[in-house]
């Protein structure tokens, strides 16, 4: 079954204690996402990397990490937790386009996502 | 970048249709996307408009119209499964990434 795959799905830890969320896709996606989900912000971008070792800040990078040493692959890091932190996270990946048109629509295939909560 | 802006809540009988606008601000368009989301559960796509025009699927359409910077979707013959958060969101000239509105929460009651 085609999927991205976020671990953990739940998460208690404490200010400070550095934490790995996993993310994996069995798609072949070139196009591979972070996102967090706060209630009236929605979703905003943390990171992305559009390839193999090519990544890039989205609009909330501070505090976080990631890495894209393979394509299937690519982990969140927490170095240092902090409290505002504390938010519902999700993995995205998808195809790059192709032009413009609907051949062009670079459809995102969402994690089931995960909840952090930072003490 | 955009500005994206989309209703907060809106809430709708069963049965009945109901229409989410959103309205957005970009230097240079290249499509634009509507996902749905359930209370707690990951987005899933239901639309993608480029050109303008209406793109029906089902009991769902989304309208575009890239001079108003104006898109909306539209859900016919509401069931209580449709209550969920709508996504609008737009992707910039020459990028990939597309940016996220705030979601519309639609209630649907009997």
């Amino acid at each position: 079954e085609a999927q991205v795959t976020q671990n953990p799905r739940y998460l208690i830890t404490v200010t400070g204690k550095k934490l790995t969320v996993t993310c994996s896709q069995n798609m072949n996606h070139e196009y591979m996402s972070w996102y967090r989900q706060d209630p009236g912000l929605g979703l905003r971008q943390i990171y992305y990397s559009m390839n193999v070792e090519v990544t890039d800040k989205g609009d909330v990078p501070e505090g976080y990490k990631v890495s894209r040493k393979e394509k299937r692959n690519f982990p969140l890091i927490l170095e240092s937790p902090s409290p505002n932190q504390t938010s519902l996270y999700f993995c995205a990946s998808s195809f790059r386009p192709i032009g413009r048109g609907v051949s062009g629509a670079n459809v995102l295939t969402f994690g089931a996502g995960s909840r952090l909560t930072v003490l | 970048g955009q500005n994206i802006d989309q209703p907060t809540e809106m809430t709708a009988t069963e049965g009945a249709i109901v229409q989410i606008n959103c309205t957005y601000q970009t230097s240079g368009f290249n499509g634009l996307f509507w996902y749905q989301q359930h209370a707690g559960e990951a987005p899933t796509f239901l639309s993608y408009n480029v050109l303008d025009g209406l793109e029906e699927k089902g009991r769902f359409s989304s309208f575009l119209s890239r001079s108003k910077g104006y898109s909306y979707l539209l859900l016919k013959e509401l069931q209580m499964k449709d209550s969920a958060s709508y996504l609008c969101a737009v992707r910039d000239e020459g990028s990939y990434i597309p940016t996220f509105g705030r979601g519309t929460s639609l209630i649907v009651h009997p």
